[in-house]
Parts: structure tokens; sequence; C-alpha cells
């Protein structure tokens, strides 16, 4: 089957840094998503890995392993803005699918 | 900027009323999907459309139909609208160029109630 684990709720402080993980188990792996999801809003692209490794944007660095099942989001110099959901999700080869987590409450306190 | 939006923000409606949930993207995108987003259970994936006129059932398509007579235009119809379809709705929508690597666009979501 499928199946995507992440951690319900994480607080960090702000300014400081924070790593949200993420583990899958899926047949035919083609890629990553992380989205942010801010209370009452839609879901918002962040970033997408293909490929085993950390690619950074900003403040925000996404790491992928394949083999491990294992993706995490981190985000440094946390704003309070950054208080919201973090969404990971898989897409499949072969197929037009997304399976999503069921994210990530981060909470950023002063 | 990919541009998503939905008929409704806020819907209540009653227990065996018909609704229609609208969507319409503005970049041309081939794919078009509908979630529902519940608390604790994340995203769940209703029906979802790879070129007109087609449609693919998701993971909890039971309750729910779908239409896509337009490439920018996908509508899911619940035939009779129950309790347990009280939810925030997600349109998305998605090209097949390599470039854009499947990336889904939302629309702003509709919360419904039925009551």
């Amino acid at each position: 089957g499928q199946n995507i684990d992440q951690p319900t709720e994480m607080t960090a402080t702000e300014g400081a840094i924070v790593q949200i993980n993420c583990t899958y188990q899926t047949s035919g792996f083609n890629g990553l998503f992380w989205y942010q999801q801010h209370a009452g809003e839609a879901p918002t692209f962040l970033s997408y890995n293909v490929l085993d490794g950390l690619e950074e944007k900003g403040r925000f660095s996404s790491f992928l392993s394949r083999s491990k099942g294992y993706s995490y989001l981190l985000l440094k110099e946390l704003q309070m803005k950054d208080s919201a959901s973090y969404l990971c999700a898989v897409t499949n080869t072969g197929g037009f699918k997304t399976i999503f987590g069921a994210g990530t409450r981060l909470f950023v306190k002063a | 900027d990919v541009k998503v939006t939905q008929s409704s923000r806020y819907l209540v409606k009653r227990t065996g009323e018909k609704v229609f949930l609208e969507c319409v993207q503005d970049m041309d995108h081939e794919n078009m999907f509908w979630y529902r987003q519940d608390p604790g259970l994340g995203l769940r994936l209703i029906y979802f459309s790879y070129d007109v006129k087609m449609k693919e059932k998701g993971d909890i398509p039971e309750g729910y139909s779908v239409s896509r007579e337009k490439k920018e235009r996908f509508s899911l119809i619940l035939e009779s609208a129950s309790t347990n379809q009280t939810s925030m709705y997600l349109c998305a929508s998605s090209s097949r160029e390599l470039a854009e690597q499947e990336t889904q666009y939302f629309g702003p979501g509709t919360r419904l109630l039925v009551l």
C-alpha cells in the first residue's frame, strides 16, 4: 500500500531552525513535494525533490533519500509568518495522482 | 501566475440537496483534481481528470460525480448531500509539461456545511 507519515504538530521559536520529517512507502516513486498551507487558505508549492540530496531555496531546504523513503523540510531563521501546516506529498510513476500526508502544523512562538 | 478559482468560499446546504462546486483554471492545464480536506486526514483525492470529458476515480469517489466539458472547468457534484460530506473542498490543476514537474496549483477552497 501507500503511506506517508509526518508529525502532527511542532513548535519552534522565532529565529530558530526547525526540521519537519516525512517518511513514505509507495510503489513506483517519482518525486516528493512539500507544500505550505496557512490556516483557511490553499496549499502553495514549496519544493520538489526527485534525486537524493538537499535542495536549498532561501530560508527553506528540502532533503530526499529515495533508498530510505525519507525526506525533511528545513526552515531556517523562523518567522512568525512561517506558522502554517506543511504537507508532504509523493507522486508515482505512470500516473497523475499525488498522495498527500496529513500535514504538520508548525507553531512559531516569539 | 496560475489562477485557480472556485465558485464559492462558503456554502451551506441541507441534507438531500444536489450541490455543484465549480472550479476554473486559466493556465490551460491538462490535469484537474478535486480533494476534500478534513482535520487529521489531510487531502484525500475524490476525482481527477487528465483531459476534457475524461475522469478517473480517486480514493473516495462515493457520493460524488464530476464533469469536465471544457478544459478550463472541472465541476464536482454531490448528488444528494449528506452530513458526512461537510468538509473543505479544494480544486487543483497541473500541467503535463516536464518543466512543471506535476506541481499542483490550488484554488482557495470551498467550505461546505451540510445540515
